[in-house]
């Protein structure tokens, strides 16, 4: 069964403490895996497609990794600005109509 | 471009009230997608339209009634709905053909159901 568990489900930094978000996936094939950012009451916001492992994504303190098992976000030197809810979702090879299956999210809190 | 767009933003209806969700989007995807978002939860997909053609339904029950007029619009039809049908209701939209397929979600409309 294609599943995607995220972790941790909370994080706390204090700005500018580096850290990690972790996003592990299992899929028959995958044709993508997307991270979102998402505040509350909005829909998601994109940010990253990764295809295949090895690759790498960066965007302003944001980085995305890809592995065969697992994808992470890097978050360096956050700023308060970056508290939200973070969701990866991976769609599989078969493609399913485009289904995207979903972790349950880390949400994020940068303290000044 | 890359925005999806949403109305209304916010809505409350009771229980035998009759309303309409309306999605819009102008990048020439021709896959959309109706989402439901309870608190705290990720996106829980409910239809899918390829072509504008219903390709997935998420074995939603009949009280919720997707419709996609045109290749940019698509509608979700309400009746008769239950309190536990509140929730955040979001469209997305996407490429179904080439390497980039990700779906581009709209700001979502808060439904209430009294």
């Amino acid at each position: 069964e294609d599943q995607v568990t995220q972790s941790p489900e909370a994080l706390r930094l204090q700005e500018g403490e580096s850290s990690s978000l972790n996003c592990s996936y299992t899929v028959s094939g995958l044709r993508g895996l997307f991270w979102y950012r998402q505040d509350p009451g909005k829909g998601p916001e994109f940010l990253f497609t990764l295809y295949s492992a090895g690759e790498e994504k960066e965007k302003e303190r944001l980085k995305a990794t890809l592995t065969k098992k697992e994808s992470f976000l890097h978050i360096t030197a956050p700023k308060p600005e970056d508290s939200a809810t973070y969701l990866c979702a991976v769609q599989a090879g078969d493609n399913q109509g485009g289904k995207l299956i979903f972790g349950q999210g880390t949400e994020l809190s940068v303290k000044p | 471009d890359t925005e999806v767009t949403q109305t209304p933003k916010h809505l409350v209806m009771g229980m035998t009230n009759k309303k309409s969700l309306k999605c819009e989007q102008h990048m020439g995807h021709r896959a959309m997608y109706w989402y439901k978002q309870k608190a705290k939860k990720p996106p829980e997909l409910m239809f899918v339209y390829s072509y504008e053609k219903l390709s997935i339904n998420e074995s939603v029950p009949s009280r919720f009634s997707p419709e996609c007029p045109n290749s940019s619009l698509l509608n979700l039809h309400l009746h008769a709905l239950q309190p536990e049908d509140s929730a955040l209701y979001l469209c997305a939209s996407s490429q179904i053909e080439g390497p980039y397929n990700e779906q581009f979600f709209g700001p979502g409309t808060r439904l209430t159901v009294l």
